[in-house]
């Protein structure tokens, strides 16, 4: 069974620049998550979706920050205009029900 | 009082000694729980998962839950080099079943 799937891997852009990460999630999962990792603080969670809905926003951390999920096999996170303290891993990753959630290998984004 | 609590490390054992790695929670309503491995510059990968009050064990691995005290732990027998790593703590919150992870312990396995 193929995993959650994330792309691009890595994305380096200048500031300013529009980003998209984009997500799969595993079929059959009806949760599907944003996370931010830096050394600083952490794996932070950014949004979540059930069933395609976004549930909770709050760790979004600004209006820069926007994300989707059109359908169950497809979620974006977008950032306009990006800076560089956006510069972190992002994580996408998904679940079902109250079962273990499951990774993608995650977007490496960089901001010059 | 943070949602998850880990400590941060980091957890020095020699190879062949017990680790052990601890986390609090604080949603008393919480009812499921799981450590994720995570190699540097990796995606986190689930090692245990845990629903009842109690020990479960697979392989070197015992993850133990006490419900009552908010609290599990995660045991690693004998240790190899190849467990070091930071170790994730999760937890789904009662509140909308969002997944929270504490912060991680770094541990290193001297060989």
């Amino acid at each position: 069974d193929a995993g959650v799937i994330q792309s691009p891997r890595h994305e380096v852009t200048e500031m300013g620049q529009e980003v998209t990460l984009r997500c799969k999630p595993i079929s059959g999962h009806d949760y599907l998550f944003w996370y931010r990792q830096t050394m600083m603080r952490g794996l932070e969670l950014l949004i979540y979706f059930n069933n395609n809905v976004p549930i909770d926003d709050s760790g979004m951390p600004e209006d820069r920050f926007s994300a989707k999920m059109p359908n169950a096999s497809f979620s974006t996170l977008k950032i306009q205009p990006s800076e560089p303290r956006d510069s972190a891993v992002y994580f996408c990753a998904s679940r079902r029900g109250d079962q273990p959630q499951h990774f993608g290998d995650g977007t490496r984004l960089s901001i010059l | 009082q943070k949602e998850v609590e880990q400590n941060s490390g980091p957890l020095s054992v020699p190879e062949g000694a017990i680790a052990s790695l601890n986390c609090t929670y604080s949603d008393r309503g919480s009812q499921s729980f799981f450590w994720y491995r995570q190699y540097s510059g990796k995606s986190p990968e689930l090692i245990m998962f845990i629903y009842s009050n109690g020990d479960k064990e697979d392989g070197r691995f015992t993850a133990q839950l006490n419900k009552a005290s908010q609290y599990v732990s995660l045991l690693i027998r004998d240790s190899q080099p190849s467990d070091s790593a930071t170790y994730l703590c999760a937890v789904i919150y009662t509140g909308g079943f969002k997944t929270i992870f504490g912060a991680g312990t770094r541990l290193f396995v001297k060989a």
